[in-house]
């Protein structure tokens, strides 16, 4: 069974610019979510998707956004790049339902400059 | 936000010892899962334990949770050089959703 899979693994952007990541979870798990890992605020949820429909939102700004899709792929958008953005983002795949374990894709490294 | 802390921070052993690390949380969880992280690499998911259970095993892992105190461990027996990495808990709090909340992590470091 593939793994959770994440595109593009690493990123350099211009601030000011916008940035899609894309994740695909593993086959039959309807939940995606999506972390921020930075050396300063360690990992922090961004929001959680289930169904095509948000389920959870972690508090960041609304530069970042998401989406899913009917075939439970997952992409997180952030608009109008910061360099305090430059992180790794982290997507998690799970079955879906409340109290299962979560799986971890690589993570892409987003560098804002 | 953090969650909460783990302990200790750092951890540097001979290869074959074992290895304690400590997490303590906030709030009622449904479970609390423990991850590996090398190198600022994705995150491995080496266990999850329920609120209603007290210790589990896996391979050279044991995980205990005491509720009453917002605490779990995690042992790694007999030590090796490839268990070098970071390893964070991460709680899935009651009524929060499938969020989880992390811990500062603990980086660990095995030596030969």
């Amino acid at each position: 069974k593939a793994g959770v899979t994440q595109t593009p693994r690493y990123l350099i952007k211009t601030r000011g610019q916008q940035v899609t990541l894309s994740c695909s979870p593993i086959s039959g798990h309807r939940s995606v979510s999506w972390y921020q890992q930075t050396p300063g605020q360690g990992l922090q949820f961004l929001f959680e998707y289930f169904s095509e429909t948000q389920r959870n939102k972690g508090n960041f700004p609304g530069r970042f956004s998401g989406r899913q899709f009917s075939n439970s792929r997952s992409e997180m958008n952030v608009s109008t790049l910061e360099l305090g953005d430059s992180a790794l983002y982290l997507c998690a795949s799970s079955q879906g339902g409340y109290d299962t374990e979560a799986f971890f894709g690589q993570g892409t490294r987003l560098t804002v400059v | 936000s953090q969650q909460g802390e783990e302990d200790p921070q750092a951890l540097s052993i001979q290869e074959g010892e074992n290895a304690t690390m400590n997490c303590s949380y906030k709030t009622s969880i449904n479970n609390l899962q423990w991850y590996r992280q090398n190198s600022g690499r994705g995150l491995v998911h080496l266990i999850l334990i329920r609120s209603n259970e007290r210790e589990k095993h896996s391979g050279r892992l044991r995980v205990t949770l005491d509720t009453s105190k917002k605490s779990s461990s995690l042992l790694i027996t007999a030590s090796r050089a490839a268990d070098t990495a970071s390893y964070f808990c991460a709680t899935d709090a009651k009524g929060g959703g499938n969020k989880l909340t992390f811990g500062t992590g603990t980086q660990l470091k095995v030596e030969l």
